[in-house]
């Protein structure tokens, strides 16, 4: 039973676009995350969700929107997609003292 | 400044020998948790181990086992017999009981040789 699920796992489009990548979690955690990994690896907080409502915006385009239906689902839309924007996100979830759980990414690469 | 910083990019070890990677970080909030992930080639995030900062004891678990020294904020994870399915990525992590963020370090990519 996947603890925190997120589609689609390649995606692959051309510059312009606007992509969506959706994320579930049935772990019953409070705050959910979006993460972007690099090239170089490097993990970088894009935002959080607490129960719904944002809690950490950190300095991203305006091109990207995150939305929470509810306290399960964080997705995450991209307009006008650009090359930078090709890297590996990841939503992620935690309740306090507990861990941070990731879903197995999504490979972006825009073309 | 750097709340996580790992200063290894890149580690070497024999198989079946154990090695430590290394990671510091830099807090002013007395409670806060340190983790460590893994990550494969194949790119899933593994959790491996947490340390909280008030734990008198040093967290293990089975091969892994972390090696906290609060007075120097250091983290260091150490894995014993070390096995070829252990290359990969290995990320530090902390986050302050002030906060929902978890600060990430850059990283130290594990190479175990037969």
């Amino acid at each position: 039973d996947t603890a925190v699920s997120q589609t689609p796992k390649y995606l692959v489009t051309q510059m312009g676009n606007d992509k969506s990548i959706k994320c579930e979690q049935n772990l019953g955690h409070d705050t959910m995350y979006w993460y972007k990994q690099d090239s170089k690896k490097f993990l970088k907080i894009m935002f959080s969700y607490n129960n719904k409502e944002l809690i950490i915006n950190e300095t991203v385009p305006n091109r990207f929107s995150p939305k929470s239906p509810d306290k399960a689902h964080l997705n995450l839309h991209i307009n006008s997609l650009e090359l930078g924007d090709s890297a590996v996100y990841f939503c992620a979830s935690s309740q306090l003292n507990s861990p941070l759980h990731f879903g197995n990414g999504t490979r972006l690469t825009v073309t | 400044a750097q709340k996580i910083t790992q200063t290894q990019p890149g580690m070497f070890v024999q198989e079946k020998e154990a090695v430590t990677l290394d990671c510091t970080y830099d807090t002013s909030d007395p409670s806060y948790g340190l983790f460590w992930y893994k990550q494969p080639s194949s790119g899933e995030m593994i959790f491996l181990i947490y340390q909280g900062s008030y734990d008198q004891q040093n967290a293990t678990e089975g091969r892994y086992s972390l090696n906290f020294q609060k007075a120097r904020k250091s983290a260091n994870l150490v894995i014993s017999a070390s096995q070829l399915g252990d290359s990969a990525m290995y990320f530090c992590a902390m986050r302050e009981r002030a906060g929902n963020q978890f600060y990430f370090g850059t990283g130290t990519s594990l190479t175990v040789i037969p």
